[in-house]
């Protein structure tokens, strides 16, 4: 299977800051990552699809990129409504696997 | 708007059976691949089995393949997971999720349900 680590674990910003996490893949996938952010208590809601493809309904503010095994998401300006833990899922081959989640607060 | 109910969670002991379903609303359920991925605090979002439009191909995850089972109902609009042989690692959140196209192989998933607990202890 291959392993998809995200970095860092959790990280602490402010309203307005510049956000960036990291995800690795174990081998080449392409660019078939996808970026998920879950809220406490809620399920996990698409924000990036195929690397960089903001989902519909997605705010601008995120923005994904990377290809081959190294993957960023960012988002721009961090507003409150962001705070969450945001997943990484790579889709290149069966089974498909997630990223241990990386906690924004 | 999509919508994705669970149902059929609850608390059983080891080596019993469970069946999950899923009440699918919002969307035309009879033309997208589903999945069932759980979650638990020490292992994260692990994805069990995704079954295709039509019924007609089913993949599963090694941990769990000979005792669950995938299955849909396009006319009701349900989806089901039935777990046999329970064990304890069973213990998890259960998500119900649409895939974005059809097949088996479709694993960007851009719905998922609120999810259901499943307790797994003597």
């Amino acid at each position: 299977d291959i392993q998809m680590t995200q970095s860092p674990s959790s990280l602490s910003a402010f309203v307005g800051d510049r956000v960036t996490i990291t995800c690795r893949a174990s081998q080449n996938i392409n660019k078939y990552l996808n970026w998920y952010q879950q809220s406490p208590g809620k399920a996990p809601i698409l924000l990036i699809h195929v690397a960089s493809y903001l989902q519909s309904g997605v705010p601008s503010r995120f923005t994904g990129g990377g290809s081959g095994t190294d993957f960023t998401l960012t988002i721009s300006a961090l507003q409150p409504e962001d705070s969450a833990t945001y997943y990484c899922q790579q889709t290149y081959s069966a089974p498909t696997t997630f990223g241990q989640g990386t906690r924004v607060e | 708007q999509v919508q994705l109910v669970e149902s059929g969670g609850g608390v059983v002991q080891p080596g019993w059976s469970l069946r999950l379903s899923c009440a699918a609303s919002g969307f035309t359920f009879s033309t997208y691949a589903m999945h069932w991925v759980r979650q638990t605090p020490g292992k994260g979002l692990e994805w069990m089995t995704i079954i295709s439009y039509d019924g007609s191909d089913k993949k599963y995850a090694d941990s769990v393949k000979g005792r669950f089972s995938i299955s849909r109902d396009n006319f009701r609009n349900i989806l089901s997971l039935e777990m046999h042989s329970l064990r304890g690692e069973d213990t998890a959140i259960y998500y119900c999720a649409k895939a974005n196209c059809n097949s088996a192989s479709c694993y960007t998933i851009d719905y998922w349900g609120q999810g259901t607990l499943v307790t797994v202890s003597s």
